[in-house]
């Protein structure tokens, strides 16, 4: 498979645990991206990766979400003491350094605090 | 700031015939881009077609075309001889222009989910 692989593809926590997600770009890729979407509406941008420099960040990423990309190639981001409203689906994709920057998609972690 | 709007909260269409899907946009980029995704339940986003704002001709890819009428801020999504395996829902989104980090981000529509009748 050549495609962007996220995992888990379920999470399931209770509310204060940390929890960790892993992107797997196409690897010619150098640019990842990170979106969180809730029930009913479309994605929202997190955070942005080219190579292994982290380039912009939503203010939706408050300072209990870390995300990282240590070697420019996979990269994890990781919610600290989780809360209820943290529940998404999140969402990594990656585009290669042509005009379009086409960003293809992973199927996505969901993530469910109880 | 970019927006996405998209008017259609459910579109119904008959196996076969042909579906509009509406998508409206506001930026003030001098040059952006224009994308459509389509989102099965599985949940994946999977890509569909790409506009760029200084191409002269509308998108096309095998059913699906892009209506892009740049005066009005508009990029309708046609989808020619509806199969049932399209429905799904659809979300339009654009970026702004490129040269820098935050011009690379999309911004979505709430998107329309698309229910193909046999």
């Amino acid at each position: 498979d050549t495609g962007v692989s996220q995992n888990p593809r379920h999470k399931i926590t209770k509310r204060g645990q940390n929890v960790t997600f892993r992107c797997d770009p196409i690897s010619e890729h150098n640019r990842l991206y990170w979106y969180r979407q809730t029930l009913g509406q479309g994605p929202e941008f997190l955070t942005y990766f080219q190579n292994e420099a982290q380039l912009e960040k939503s203010r939706l990423l408050s300072d209990r979400f870390s995300a990282e990309r240590p070697k420019g190639s996979f990269s994890t981001l990781e919610i600290q003491r989780t809360e209820q409203g943290d529940s998404a689906m999140y969402l990594c994709a990656t585009s290669d350094p042509d005009g379009k920057n086409i960003q293809y998609f992973g199927a996505g972690t969901r993530l469910s605090v109880l | 700031a970019q927006k996405i709007t998209q008017t259609q909260p459910g579109m119904f269409v008959q196996e076969k015939e042909a579906v509009t899907l509406d998508c409206t946009y506001d930026t003030s980029d001098p040059s952006y881009g224009l994308f459509w995704y389509k989102q099965p339940s599985s949940g994946e986003m999977i890509f569909l077609i790409y506009q760029g704002s200084y191409d002269q001709q509308n998108a096309t890819e095998g059913r699906y075309s892009l209506n892009f009428q740049k005066a009005r801020k508009s990029a309708n999504l046609v989808i020619s001889a509806s199969q049932l395996g399209d429905s799904a829902m659809y979300f339009c989104a654009m970026r702004g222009s490129r040269g820098g980090g935050s011009n690379y981000k999309l911004t979505f529509g709430k998107g329309t989910l698309l229910t193909v009748n046999p």
